[in-house]
């Protein structure tokens, strides 16, 4: 069973930083794996899509990378902004339905 | 191009009752999937529809149904509601099932079961 952990649950940070979110999976057999944003009381916003034979993808200021085999992905968000303030939630893609596993997600704090 | 729109947003309800909720398909998507995500977790899946079949299930008990109509939209019922499902409710649509295609998530319903 996919497990999928994000480390830490909360981040406060001066604007214009330069910052790593993390997510960690236990099953490398995925099929792809996702960024999503999520603002309080609102949806889920897609950022970024990596699919299983990629290493990274870029939109931006943001950039995912993928290590399968070792279970892990990083979204850096360059020179941060207030507006970056938000819920960051990574999730898993298995082979069939759209079924994704999605991790408890880091709070992201960006300070004036 | 509208988006995922999901009804009601808000809804109070009591233990034991029962509840649908209703989403509407991002235009040209044929796919729809449904998650529950509880106050400071990740969303969790409860199933998919895919042109009005059930196309894959979370680990959900049989009283969280569903329904796919001819136009795409969806709706998700939950009999003899618990304390425990009291949550945000996400619809997402795809234009296919297929993992490669983006989800686009509509703004949720907070169900809050009394």
């Amino acid at each position: 069973k996919q497990e999928v952990t994000q480390i830490p649950a909360a981040l406060s940070v001066p604007e214009g930083e330069n910052l790593v979110l993390n997510c960690s999976f236990t099953d490398s057999a995925i099929y792809n794996l996702q960024w999503f944003r999520q603002d309080p009381g609102k949806g889920l916003t897609s950022l970024l899509l990596i699919q299983s034979s990629q290493r990274e993808q870029t939109s931006g200021r943001l950039n995912a990378s993928l290590d399968k085999s070792s279970g892990r992905s990083t979204l850096y968000i360059a020179a941060s902004q207030p507006g970056d303030s938000a819920t960051y939630l990574c999730a898993t893609g298995g082979k069939g339905a759209q079924k994704l596993v999605f991790g408890q997600g880091t709070r992201l704090t960006i300070n004036p | 191009e509208t988006g995922v729109t999901q009804s009601p947003t808000h809804l109070i309800k009591t233990r034991g009752q029962q509840v649908t909720l209703r989403c509407s398909s991002q235009s040209g998507h044929n796919t729809v999937s449904w998650y529950q995500q509880a106050l400071g977790q990740g969303p969790q899946f409860i199933f998919q529809y895919y042109r009005e079949e059930e196309n894959g299930r979370g680990n959900f008990p049989p009283r969280f149904s569903g329904l796919q109509f001819p136009n795409y939209s969806s709706e998700l019922n939950v009999n003899a509601l618990e304390l425990d499902d009291s949550a945000l409710y996400l619809c997402a649509s795809s234009f296919s099932a297929l993992n490669n295609s983006p989800l686009h998530f509509g703004n949720g319903t907070r169900l809050t079961v009394t």
